[in-house]
């Protein structure tokens, strides 16, 4: 079975806070993505990468970065939390570029509080 | 403005019942997916519908595309509380993915 893991699934921070949130996938997947899950919202995808090193914007990366060092692993960073970041955020891998035939599999969720 | 909306937003029904969810746009999709959520997890994959007017059954569960390929919709047939979850509709008319706004079902035994 594919997994995908995510660091944590609460954190609380503080204003202005660096936060990373970690992901990583066991499957050898090309792909990776952060959403974030607001109510009503449904899934927003922030950021996507493709291969390691590689990047795209994708709806929302105001206020986010991301690196990906290594194939299984792909971190989205907060540079300056802020409460507006208050949210889930899901990490998610699929093995190639198959536009909407390719299946997405996600990790828990990590529920970021920022007080 | 999404790209995919969904209705209902929330959906609360006895066991028993039927209901339907729809998944609509303005754009066109080579296909469109539909995944569900449980509390606590992420989204994982139901179906994935490819061909305008498609129809899919998973169980007690029926998928349509529509003809255009603009909308899809998600019956489900005499609701069970194991079905409570939020469904996802999702497609990529690009090069980008796109998630619905998501229906929020609840079965009540």
């Amino acid at each position: 079975d594919v997994k995908v893991t995510q660091s944590s699934r609460y954190l609380v921070k503080r204003t202005g806070e660096k936060v990373f949130l970690e992901c990583v996938q066991d499957m050898d997947h090309e792909n990776m993505f952060w959403y974030r899950q607001d109510p009503g919202l449904g899934l927003r995808l922030i950021y996507f990468s493709y291969d390691v090193k590689m990047k795209e914007k994708g709806d929302i990366p105001e206020g986010y970065s991301v690196s990906r060092e290594k194939k299984e692993r792909f971190s989205l960073i907060l540079e300056s939390a802020s409460t507006n970041q208050t949210s889930m955020y899901l990490c998610a891998s699929s093995p190639s570029w198959g536009g909407a035939t390719d299946t997405q599999y996600f990790g828990p969720g990590t529920r970021l509080t920022v007080l | 403005t999404q790209l995919l909306e969904q209705s209902p937003q929330f959906l609360s029904i006895q066991e028993g019942e039927n209901l339907t969810v729809y998944c609509n746009s303005s754009s066109v999709f080579s296909s469109l997916q539909w995944y569900r959520q449980e509390p606590g997890e992420g989204p994982v994959l139901l179906v994935t519908v490819v061909t305008g007017g498609e129809v899919k059954k998973l169980k007690r569960l029926t998928f349509q595309f529509g003809d255009a390929r603009k909308d899809s919709s998600l019956h489900i047939t005499a609701a069970q509380p194991g079905d409570t979850g939020l469904y996802l509709c999702a497609g990529a008319p690009g090069n980008q993915f796109y998630f619905g706004t998501g229906t929020s079902l609840t079965v009540i035994p």
